[in-house]
């Protein structure tokens, strides 16, 4: 079975706060994903990454930055945490060769 | 631009009675695929069903088939016999090739379903 884990269930920060959330797929995958869910609005990709040191930017990407240093590794880093990015963050992965993304648990984030 | 919609914030049915979710899409590609996830509340996504644009029969998964009417650009998900273990969130997603020339996921806004004992 494929599997994405990411680094917290729940956590909180300050306002101006840098904020790591890491994200870890064990099946070789080529592609991942870094997406924001809010109600209402469905998820919204922040940016991608389509191979190691690659990235590219999503939908919304202000605010954010990323980095894919390894294969198995994609993290989404909020260089001043804003309150307005108080959200749940989803990671998913997908082999290059395939459709199918597969997600991890997802990281509720909430600034203060 | 592409879009999905999911038009049903909220739905109900009973148990072991089916309920149709809608889903409606644009884009002018013609290559594309039609996705539907739920969402447990524990928060995971689960993969349901895939249905490509050139598929010519509607997916079926067990329980789930989407009900692809290409003309009406749209996806509905149909779940027959519900159980009380489908209440959760569900979202409708696109794939489509976007600027750079890789695929992407647009998702639409979820419907969450509750099954009724």
């Amino acid at each position: 079975d494929v599997k994405v884990t990411q680094s917290s269930r729940y956590l909180v920060k300050r306002t101006g706060e840098k904020v790591f959330l890491e994200c870890v797929q064990d099946m070789d995958h080529e592609n991942m994903f870094w997406y924001r869910q809010d109600p209402g609005l469905g998820l919204r990709l922040i940016y991608f990454s389509y191979d190691v040191k690659m990235k590219e930017k999503g939908d919304i990407p202000e605010g954010y930055s990323v980095s894919r240093e390894k294969k198995e590794r994609f993290s989404l880093i909020l260089e001043s945490a804003s309150t307005n990015q108080t959200s749940m963050y989803l990671c998913a992965s997908r082999k290059q060769s395939s459709y199918e993304q597969y997600f991890g648990p997802g990281t509720r984030l909430t600034v203060t | 631009a592409q879009k999905i919609t999911q038009t049903q914030p909220g739905m109900f049915v009973q148990e072991k009675e089916a309920v149709t979710l809608d889903c409606t899409y644009d884009t002018s590609d013609p290559s594309y695929g039609l996705f539907w996830y739920k969402q447990p509340s524990s928060g995971e996504m689960i993969f349901l069903i895939y249905q490509g644009s050139y598929d010519q029969q509607n997916a079926t998964e067990g329980r789930y088939s989407l009900n692809f009417q290409k003309a009406r650009k749209s996806a509905n998900l149909v779940i027959s016999a519900s159980q009380l273990g489908d209440s959760a969130m569900y979202f409708c997603a696109m794939r489509f090739i976007g600027s750079g020339g890789y695929n992407k996921l647009i998702f639409g806004a979820g419907t969450r379903l509750a099954v009724h004992p």
